[in-house]
Formats: C-alpha cells, sequence, structure tokens
C-alpha cells in the first residue's frame, strides 16, 4: 500500500530534550516536506526536500533541523524543543514538486507535546 | 500579498443536504488551485485540482468549480454523508516563487460537520 509513515504518532517531552520525528514514503516519491498545523495558522512549510541530500528552508524553519540520506526517509529533527514547537507535525510527499501540480500525500500526523 | 481565504469557516448541515464552500484568493500570478480534505486526526488528501483554464471538475459527489478572472473557486458537495465530516482546504500555487518550489499558499480551511 502506498504511504507515508510518520512515528511517533503521538509524543509528550520536555524542554531541551532532543527528540526525532521520522517519516518514508514507499512511493519513490523524490519531493518530501514537513509542516506544522495550528489552530488559527493552518498548515505551515517547515522544510522541504526536492532529492536525495537536497533540503532548503520552508516558511517557519527555526528550532527544526532536516536530512535526506536516503530518497524514501526525511526525518525531522528538534534539536532543543520549546513550548512553541508543540504542534501537530505532517510530513508529505509528492512525484512532482507541489508547484508543478504535483499532489500531496501526507503522513497520518504526529502529536507533540512540549512541556 | 498573496493570500487565500475560506469561508465559511465552520458549517453544520444535515445528511442529505447540499453544500458550497468558498476559496477567494489574490495570488498572482497563478498556475493551479487544489482542494484537500482533511478528516479529524489525519493527513489531508487531495480531491481535485484546478488549473487556470479549467472551469469545473468533479470527483463523484465533489464538484469544483474556478473562476480565475475573479479570483474564486468553489466546492459544491452534493447530497452530503456523514463521512464528508471533514475540514476542506484550499491551496493555490504561487508562481513567483524561485525555483521547483514555488509557494504554496494555503487557505485555513472549512470546518464541515454533517448530522444525522
Amino acid at each position: 500500500e502506498a504511504q507515508v509513515t510518520q512515528n511517533p504518532r503521538y509524543l509528550i517531552t520536555v524542554t531541551g530534550k532532543k527528540l526525532t520525528v521520522t517519516c518514508s514514503q514507499n512511493m519513490n516519491h523524490e519531493y518530501m516536506s514537513w509542516y506544522r498545523q495550528d489552530p488559527g495558522l493552518g498548515l505551515r512549510q517547515i522544510y522541504y526536500s526536492m532529492n536525495v541530500e537536497v533540503t532548503d528552508k520552508g516558511d517557519v524553519p527555526e528550532g527544526y533541523k532536516v536530512s535526506r540520506k536516503e530518497k524514501r526517509n526525511f526525518p525531522l529533527i528538534l534539536e532543543s524543543p520549546s513550548p512553541n514547537q508543540t504542534s501537530l507535525y505532517f510530513c508529505a510527499s509528492s512525484l512532482l514538486a507541489p508547484a508543478n501540480t504535483g499532489e500531496l500525500f501526507f503522513g497520518e500526523g504526529s502529536r507533540l507535546t512540549v512541556l | 500579498k498573496n493570500q487565500v481565504e475560506q469561508s465559511p469557516q465552520s458549517l453544520i448541515i444535515l445528511e442529505g443536504k447540499n453544500c458550497t464552500l468558498q476559496c477567494n484568493y489574490t495570488v498572482s500570478p497563478f498556475s493551479n488551485l487544489r482542494w484537500y480534505k482533511q478528516d479529524t486526526g489525519r493527513g489531508p488528501v487531495s480531491l481535485t485540482i484546478m488549473t487556470f483554464s479549467e472551469n469545473t471538475k468533479s470527483n463523484g459527489r465533489y464538484t469544483a468549480t474556478l473562476d480565475a478572472d475573479t479570483k474564486q473557486s468553489s466546492l459544491h458537495i452534493t447530497a452530503s454523508q456523514l463521512s464528508d465530516s471533514a475540514s476542506y482546504i484550499c491551496v493555490v500555487t504561487f508562481l513567483g516563487g524561485a525555483g521547483n518550489n514555488r509557494k504554496l499558499i494555503w487557505g485555513l480551511g472549512t470546518s464541515l460537520a454533517v448530522n444525522p
């Protein structure tokens, strides 16, 4: 089954404790992206990757890191989480870049709470 | 400023009724407009994409329209079902950005509740 898999789905952590949210897709998509979704603010892009070893900042990259060592994986790293990073996070992938009519396929989401 | 505004913010209808959701945008130059459906606690799923040359496109009980002149799109849901309860998000591609990540401008969504 074609899918984007995120882990963990739910996480409660404390300020400053490094964490990684994994994302894997099995559709051989070149484009991958991370979003956060907050009430009243909608979906905001954190980072994106056009291909292996190619990553770039989205609209809200502060406090996050990503890597793209393999085509299928695109982990999101929070080196020192803070309460303002409490959010619902989505990983998405696309065969084509979204701007070229590429349809984004989203994961199930990871709800992160930072105390 | 490039913006996408959706209305209403929320909507409650009875099962079997029709409804129409609106998306107005100020994005220019514009490439395409896509509607996503997001069930509670799930990731968004694409319903349809409209390019600037298309006026109407259907996907089952969902029909999207686009008026590129007035920069308005609508999503019409016919004979609503309980499973239509979700958030519907409109996203517009802004052609003025750089490279292949030409910017996606997301609306905040319309929350639809279909009651029995």
